[in-house]
């Protein structure tokens, strides 16, 4: 059972282009979780999904920044013109759901803007 | 979700158990204890999680106080692979409740 994929390790963009992150879950995970540090500080919670809903998304910037978890396919956080702030590692998480279970993280994605 | 309070940074020689405090007064019934790590430049990793009685896993135990307010994670014998922030954090065994990560116990381990 292969852990929580999230491609790529490593993104480098252009002020004004767009990020993609992808994340897929654990086979049987149904919710994701985004989440993104900043260098040398903590995880910031961004966004919280199940299957094509958006259950909590009080961690996201308001602009720029979308998230969605189609039915089919792994789930994408979008950044649209990113700006250096945006420069940090995202991490991605899954879980089944169900009351009281654990959730397993990917490797993240570093994000770089040059 | 309820908060947590953990001493930021703790100590520990190679091979010597070590006892990470968490403090949750303000927790609910129906909140789980999760423990995770994170290794420098890696992803969160699970560690262990309960409710109310203790638990045991290969990596660790997870001591829980009996009125629940506060719980410890048990390294049995530190390596110098444990050394990473340890984060404990409450979430409700509900839908729709996601996982809140605090600043953690940054965990040294001295050869």
């Amino acid at each position: 059972n292969a852990g929580v994929m999230q491609n790529p390790r490593h993104l480098v963009r252009r002020r004004g282009q767009e990020a993609r992150l992808r994340c897929s879950p654990m086979k049987g995970h149904s919710h994701v979780y985004w989440y993104r540090q900043l260098p040398e500080e903590g995880l910031k919670f961004m966004v919280y999904l199940q299957k094509e809903n958006i259950i909590d998304e009080s961690g996201m910037p308001k602009e720029r920044f979308s998230a969605e978890f189609p039915k089919e396919g792994p789930s994408i956080l979008r950044i649209q013109q990113v700006v250096r702030g945006d420069s940090a590692a995202y991490f991605c998480a899954s879980s089944p759901g169900k009351r009281g279970t654990e959730a397993f993280f990917g490797q993240g994605t570093r994000l770089t803007v040059v | 979700d309820a908060k947590t309070t953990q001493p930021n940074s703790m100590e520990s020689n190679e091979e010597e158990p070590v006892h990470l405090p968490c403090n949750h007064s303000t927790i609910s019934g129906t909140d789980y204890i999760h423990w995770y790590r994170q290794l420098p430049s890696q992803g969160p990793e699970y560690v262990i999680h309960g409710l109310t009685s203790n638990v045991n896993n290969r990596m660790a135990s997870l001591a829980i106080a009996e009125d629940r307010k506060s719980s410890t994670l048990i390294l049995h014998r530190a390596t110098l692979r444990d050394a990473a922030v340890y984060y404990c954090i409450l979430r409700d065994g509900g839908d729709g409740q996601n996982f809140v990560f605090g600043p953690g116990t940054r965990l040294s381990v001295l050869p």
